[in-house]
């Protein structure tokens, strides 16, 4: 599965966006990204994935580059709760691959009031 | 999303013992179950992957025999840490997903603290 990287934190306002960015310049053409967060002491939570369409649903949006080597993760309007570590993903889709999820160390997200 | 319930949230137990961990898929079939171990302020560690039926595979650098996996029906694997140690105190997550059908999420347990005394 290819690495990724992302910052290791970020803040933002309480309302406001939350834009978390992921690199992946070495993913493959059969690769999704897949978004997770981990809110402390919980298992994580599955937020979006994607393979080359942005997508969206209830929790976030996921934009995705035209060349797919980055991505990045909106929250709209972030309140407090969604203080948490998020982490982006790249795996192979479909039961072949096992479907582990490697994590890497993730985006300290802290929103403050 | 589906529900996957771990058990116990917590456990103390003392150094020598062993200690068994529950994970259960309540609303879904998961062909497949993930063991993770996490330390503090540390991201999460693959431990093993199981399969309903087979063999766990071990990540490389986990014990098999320390860590038994046993994943006898679609809806139950467990995590048995023998001989516990302090060194072995940490958060353990698992994660289930059903890989007979189209592509499908992976669901995670609320996780178990280990604490050996």
């Amino acid at each position: 599965d290819a690495k990724t990287t992302q910052p290791t934190s970020m803040d933002c306002a309480e309302g406001r966006a939350a834009n978390l960015p992921c690199n992946h310049s070495t993913i493959s053409g059969n690769e999704y990204v897949y978004w997770y967060r981990q809110i402390h002491s919980q298992g994580p939570q599955y937020i979006i994935h994607g393979l080359k369409n942005n997508e969206t649903n209830e929790m976030a949006s996921l934009i995705i580059t035209e060349d797919r080597k980055s991505s990045t993760l909106i929250l709209p309007h972030a309140t407090l709760r969604d203080t948490a570590v998020y982490y982006c993903i790249v795996r192979v889709a479909g039961g072949n691959q096992g479907g582990k999820l490697i994590f890497g160390q993730g985006t300290e997200l802290s929103v403050k009031p | 999303g589906a529900v996957v319930s771990q058990h116990p949230s917590w456990v103390i137990c003392k150094s020598g013992t062993s200690v068994k961990i529950e994970c259960r898929s309540l609303d879904f079939q998961a062909t497949t179950m993930f063991w993770y171990r996490q330390f503090p302020k540390q991201s999460l560690m693959l431990m093993a992957t199981s399969n309903e039926g087979s063999k766990a595979t071990y990540e490389q650098g986990v014990e098999k025999d320390k860590f038994l996996i046993n994943h006898a029906s679609l809806t139950l694997s467990t995590l048995t840490v023998t001989s516990a140690h302090p060194e072995d105190s940490s958060f353990y997550i698992c994660s289930a997903r059903d890989l007979r059908g189209p592509d499908t999420e992976a669901f995670f347990g609320q996780g178990t603290r280990l604490t050996v005394v």
